[in-house]
């Protein structure tokens, strides 16, 4: 079946300090790829999107590409900010499905 | 945008009580709400998914009497754990689809429901 695999956390960085989070997926067909992001207390909320290969998905700084040929789509930031800490989650879905597959979660620590 | 409420926030209750968590949508219909359980440091759980109307469609390993799901309306479905026990004390989450978007399936979520069972 369907799987999505991220790095474990927690991943503690400095401010500006660069991030790459990587996420790999396991899929018939051609899923669309997402990060949510879940705030301390709060919900999930959709982060980025990509729907089909080579697409590049980008939201706060925040950048993923959709790479078909190594199944990935590691998120990254160039200069990340304390407010950034948080759990990203990486998924994929389907079109006309309903499921989303959902990794594990990578929490992030920022340190100002 | 498309907002979930969801609630109670938390919930503390005794053994064998039954519990129940509302989810509404505010701004939009939803057909289908997801019921997700998620445990310290790990990831979201697919317990079923509530349609409106009709009944909901549980994961393998999910007791359907343990955790029922009624979706009466187009904008509130409701997870009720009736009998909980300590091993039910986890966090809740509900979430709908908003429509398709380039034939993506995107979610918007309720901001979870913490049950502590003692």
């Amino acid at each position: 079946g369907d799987s999505v695999t991220q790095m474990e956390g927690p991943v503690t960085l400095s401010e500006e300090a660069f991030l790459t989070i990587n996420c790999t997926y396991t899929a018939t067909g051609y899923p669309s790829l997402f990060w949510y992001v879940q705030y301390p207390g709060e919900g999930l909320q959709l982060l980025l999107k990509a729907t089909k290969a080579d697409d590049k998905g980008s939201n706060k700084g925040f950048e993923a590409t959709y790479r078909k040929e190594t199944t990935s789509f590691h998120l990254e930031k160039g200069s990340v900010q304390v407010s950034d800490s948080a759990v990203y989650f990486c998924a994929l879905s389907h079109t006309g499905g309903f499921k989303t597959i959902f990794g594990a979660g990578t929490r992030l620590f920022v340190k100002a | 945008g498309a907002v979930v409420s969801q609630h109670p926030s938390w919930v503390i209750c005794k053994s064998g009580t039954s519990v129940k968590i509302e989810c509404r949508s505010l701004d939009f219909q939803a057909t289908t709400m997801f019921w997700y359980r998620q445990f310290p440091k790990q990831s979201l759980m697919l317990m079923a998914t509530s349609n409106e109307g009709s009944k909901a469609t549980y994961e393998q390993g999910v007791e359907k009497d343990k955790f029922l799901i009624n979706h009466a309306s187009l904008t509130l479905s409701t997870l009720t754990v009736t009998s909980a026990h300590p091993e039910d004390s986890s966090f809740y989450i509900c979430s709908a689809r908003v429509g398709d978007f380039a034939g993506a399936n995107v979610l918007t979520f309720g901001a979870g429901s913490r049950l502590t069972v003692l």
